[in-house]
């Protein structure tokens, strides 16, 4: 089945500074790639995704990069702002089909005033 | 408002007993999942349905089982409940399989004394 691994589990930086967090995924035939964020005691949300057959997407302030050779993809923060303190999760589908989707551990993002 | 419904909301019982969890998908969503979140952790797999029928099973232990039923909404039985077993358990729906948006639901707050 999909192995998701998520780096790093916190991370803190500056406001107005970027964030970068990454995932790497373990089944090739995988083919969708979204980002969730969840805030403190509430639903996890989508913000973007990617699909395989392109390699970068943005969206404002966040981008979603994509290298299906070396199966990672990175979400990436730009001009960070106290409201993106939260948990972001990447995802992967996997089985077959891309049936189940397999959430990364998750990154504890922190922006400090 | 994600579309998906989580009932109850918060649930307290002791250990030893047997709860139910219930959830609505969005309407035209096939695909139910079930996601399991301990205090500060990520976000566990359970087990996926689609269209009444089971899809995908995680690391979901013996004394946990659910069903989707043919209207499509699904429930999840947790019985011999542990300690252990305190958690955020999320329900998420999705118009196919794992390479769509999943829509998560409130989560419900098991706590077990």
């Amino acid at each position: 089945g999909e192995n998701v691994e998520q780096h790093p589990s916190t991370l803190s930086v500056q406001e107005g500074d970027s964030a970068v967090i990454k995932c790497t995924y373990s089944d090739s035939a995988s083919n969708y790639f979204p980002w969730y964020k969840q805030e403190l005691g509430k639903r996890p949300q989508l913000i973007i995704d990617i699909r395989s057959n392109v390699g970068e997407k943005k969206d404002q302030r966040i981008a979603v990069t994509l290298n299906k050779t070396a199966k990672h993809f990175s979400l990436h923060i730009t001009e960070t702002q106290p409201e993106d303190s939260a948990v972001y999760f990447c995802a992967a589908p996997s089985n077959f089909g891309n049936e189940k989707l397999t959430f990364g551990t998750g990154t504890r993002l922190t922006i400090i005033p | 408002d994600s579309g998906v419904t989580q009932t109850p909301k918060h649930l307290i019982t002791a250990t030893g007993q047997r709860v139910t969890l219930r959830c609505s998908p969005r309407s035209g969503d096939l695909s139910v999942y079930w996601y399991q979140q301990s205090l500060d952790q990520g976000l566990q797999f359970l087990i996926q349905y689609y269209n009444g029928e089971e899809r995908a099973k995680g690391n979901i232990l013996e004394r946990f089982s659910a069903q989707q039923f043919p209207d499509l909404h699904s429930e999840l039985n947790l019985s011999s409940l542990e300690l252990g077993d305190s958690a955020l358990y999320f329900c998420a729906s999705s118009p196919q399989h794992g390479n769509t948006e999943a829509f998560f639901g409130q989560g419900t707050r098991l706590t077990v004394v």
